[in-house]
């Protein structure tokens, strides 16, 4: 049972250039969630899918898209990087939104 | 805007030894709290649930004030392999995205 796998774990990006970040879930976990963590600043909310074919705006939903065409995967991406994106990525799942979220192990990604 | 306020610290702390920390929150509404742990360049973990009776589980004990907004955490016997930083979290019971993440307490345990 691998949980939350989050593909790639770092990446270097030159400014104006896109990626996509994969989030996958072998938990059937309806609940998906995107969130950035800089220091200082804890981890904000980008986007969040309640479900397959869902999404949602968070916290910090600017400059980031994302797809939920399969419940266990939530995709992230960012289609001009810039530097202040530079920051650590993590994906959260839960079955139940009073229960606690089972996290990646986090991308982390550089904007040059 | 909803927020849960945590001491950064750092908390120095000896092996052995007691330590507490607390956070609090402003939504009133909220129904559902967590503590987690985060290591260095780690994910955050489930530490634990907090239910309005107080919870222990082994060396750590979980409690909520609801009429003061509160959540705290306990460590006996603190271990080397205590140190990290201490997420607390609150859940409004909204939306779904009603968790709310503290900015965390560091914690360093001190041989």
């Amino acid at each position: 049972n691998a949980g939350v796998t989050q593909t790639p774990k770092f990446r270097v990006l030159k400014t104006g250039q896109s990626m996509t970040l994969l989030c996958a879930q072998d938990m059937n976990h309806e609940y998906m969630y995107w969130y950035r963590q800089d220091p200082g600043m804890g981890l904000r909310l980008i986007h969040y899918s309640v479900g397959e074919g869902t999404t949602a705006k968070g916290e910090v939903p600017d400059g980031y898209n994302v797809s939920r065409l399969k419940k266990q995967n939530f995709l992230l991406g960012l289609e001009s990087a810039a530097p202040s994106q530079t920051s650590v990525y993590f994906c959260a799942s839960t079955y139940r939104l009073n229960y606690g979220y089972t996290f990646g192990s986090g991308t982390r990604l550089t904007v040059v | 805007r909803k927020e849960v306020e945590q001491d950064p610290g750092p908390f120095n702390v000896p092996e052995g030894a007691t330590v507490a920390f607390n956070c609090t929150y402003s939504n009133s509404a909220s129904q559902s709290f967590f503590w987690y742990r985060q290591d260095c360049r780690k994910e955050p973990k489930l530490l634990m649930s907090v239910y309005s009776s107080g919870n222990e589980d082994g060396r750590f004990t979980a409690q909520l004030n609801r009429a003061s907004q509160y959540i705290s955490l306990l460590i006996r016997d603190s271990k080397l392999s205590d140190s990290a930083t201490y997420l607390c979290v609150a859940h409004s019971g909204g939306g779904a995205d009603g968790l709310t993440f503290g900015k965390g307490t560091h914690l360093i345990i001190q041989p």
